[in-house]
């Protein structure tokens, strides 16, 4: 079975702290893809990131970082120095190699507050 | 356009009407796909296009719902005798390929009283 989990529903941080979102996911497929998506209250899922199950580099892009560990099945976002223009929900997803549907976590809220 | 676009951006209609939404992928994209966002279920795949080939329509909740893409592009999901737990947001999104990086669309809010 595929699944992708969330565990943080909500996260409140005050603008300029550091905070990681967390994304477990599971999945039989050696082969698989992993994204993040933003969707801000306007509601448009905005892409961040893709990653496959083969590259476990740890990407940097501005103040977000991924970091990808197959040991546990996760893939974390980090956000630093964190903006109220970050608040948002994000999701985490999982593709796996032959298919196409995403499978999506809950998503987690984040609340950044001046 | 330069992203996908969905209208309308916002639906309400009385449980037991006929609705259908419309897609326009980004152009180019040949893959395109619906989403379905509720409260209670999350984001969940509904149908599948890619290209000219018959959808895949396996994640169709019931028979109400159907969908169409004519001449590989614009998308139509419909949505009969609407049910108030129909009640979402309906997102559509594409990709270039299938298994690319897909693109959401700003979603189209469905409210069935």
């Amino acid at each position: 079975a595929q699944k992708v989990t969330q565990a943080q529903t909500e996260i409140s941080v005050v603008e300029k702290e550091d905070v990681t979102l967390d994304c477990v996911y599971e999945t039989r497929d050696t082969t698989y893809y992993l994204f993040w998506y933003k969707q801000p209250p306007s509601g448009e899922l905005v892409f961040l990131i893709r990653r496959n199950s083969f590259d476990e580099q740890n990407e940097i892009s501005g103040r977000y970082s991924w970091n990808f560990q197959k040991s546990t099945s996760s893939f974390n976002f980090t956000i630093t120095a964190s903006q109220v223009v970050d608040s948002a929900v994000y999701f985490c997803a999982l593709e796996t190699s032959g298919t196409y549907k995403y499978i999506f976590g809950t998503g987690t809220r984040l609340k950044v507050l001046a | 356009g330069a992203g996908v676009s969905q209208s309308p951006s916002n639906k309400v209609t009385e449980k037991g009407k006929d609705v259908e939404l419309r897609c326009d992928p980004i152009s180019g994209h040949t893959a395109l796909y619906w989403y379905r966002q509720s409260l209670g279920q999350g984001l969940e795949f509904l149908i599948y296009f890619q290209g000219n080939s018959a959808p895949d329509k396996s994640g169709l909740p019931s028979d109400r719902f159907s969908a169409e893409r004519t001449g590989g592009s614009v998308s139509t999901l419909t949505i009969q005798r609407t049910q108030q737990e129909d009640s979402a947001v309906y997102l559509c999104a594409s990709s270039q390929r299938s298994q690319e990086t897909q693109y959401f669309g700003p979603g189209t809010r469905l409210l069935v009283l």
